[in-house]
């Protein structure tokens, strides 16, 4: 069973560009979370989507950012002219279902570069 | 109220000493408890978690404590390995909130010397 999967893995973008993160949950998982991580820093919630849905949007920047998670395919966060303000590793994290016990398991991360 | 404090920022123990790193949190609410480890350019990934009806969990070198009266939780890790070597975040969540989204704590980059 392989892990949470994000790519691309390391992305460079200048100011002004789009940048998108792809996350393919764990088989099975139905229940994907986004947190930023700066550097030197804990992670920090972003957003929270189940299938065609988000559920909690309220760590999400309100300008520039956008998630979404279709019924096919991985989920994607979308960064629209970024900002040096947004170099950060975007870390993705799945879990089978909501309640109890939680655990959520995170992605390798995605390490955005805003030059 | 959504805060998770965590300390120290880091931390430097010698070959199987005890590293202990320590966390307080103001959400009554919050009702899980996890530890994650991270290794540079990696995800985090789950250690030990504890539920605030216990107060004690151990799993292997690894234990946390819990003080609910208090709001604080602890990550001790005994026998400590350089290969314990990295970054160390507790969080909390509450089954109240829809996606029981995790709150972190800053981080202890923890260096073990052999």
């Amino acid at each position: 069973n392989a892990g949470v999967m994000q790519n691309p893995r390391h992305l460079v973008r200048r100011r002004g560009q789009e940048a998108r993160l792809r996350c393919s949950p764990m088989k099975g998982h139905s229940h994907v979370y986004w947190y930023r991580q700066l550097p030197e820093e804990g992670l920090k919630f972003m957003v929270y989507l189940q299938k065609e849905n988000i559920i909690d949007e309220s760590g999400m920047p309100k300008e520039r950012f956008s998630a979404e998670f279709p019924k096919e395919g991985p989920s994607i966060l979308r960064i629209q002219q970024v900002v040096r303000g947004d170099s950060a590793a975007y870390f993705c994290a799945s879990s089978p279902k909501q309640g109890a016990s939680n655990e959520q398991f995170f992605g390798p991360g995605t390490r955005l570069t805003v030059l | 109220q959504q805060q998770v404090k965590q300390s120290p920022q880091s931390l430097i123990v010698q070959k199987g000493g005890i590293s202990i790193i320590n966390c307080a949190y103001e959400n009554t609410a919050f009702d899980y408890f996890p530890w994650y480890q991270q290794f540079p350019g990696k995800g985090p990934a789950l250690l030990i978690a504890i539920r605030p009806d216990v107060s004690e969990k151990k799993e292997g070198r690894f234990t946390i404590s819990f003080n609910k009266s208090a709001k604080q939780f602890s990550l001790h890790i005994m026998d400590s390995q350089p290969g314990d070597s990295a970054t160390y975040f507790c969080a909390a969540s509450t089954s109240e909130a829809a996606g029981n989204k995790l709150t972190f704590g800053g981080g202890t980059r923890v260096l073990v010397k052999p």
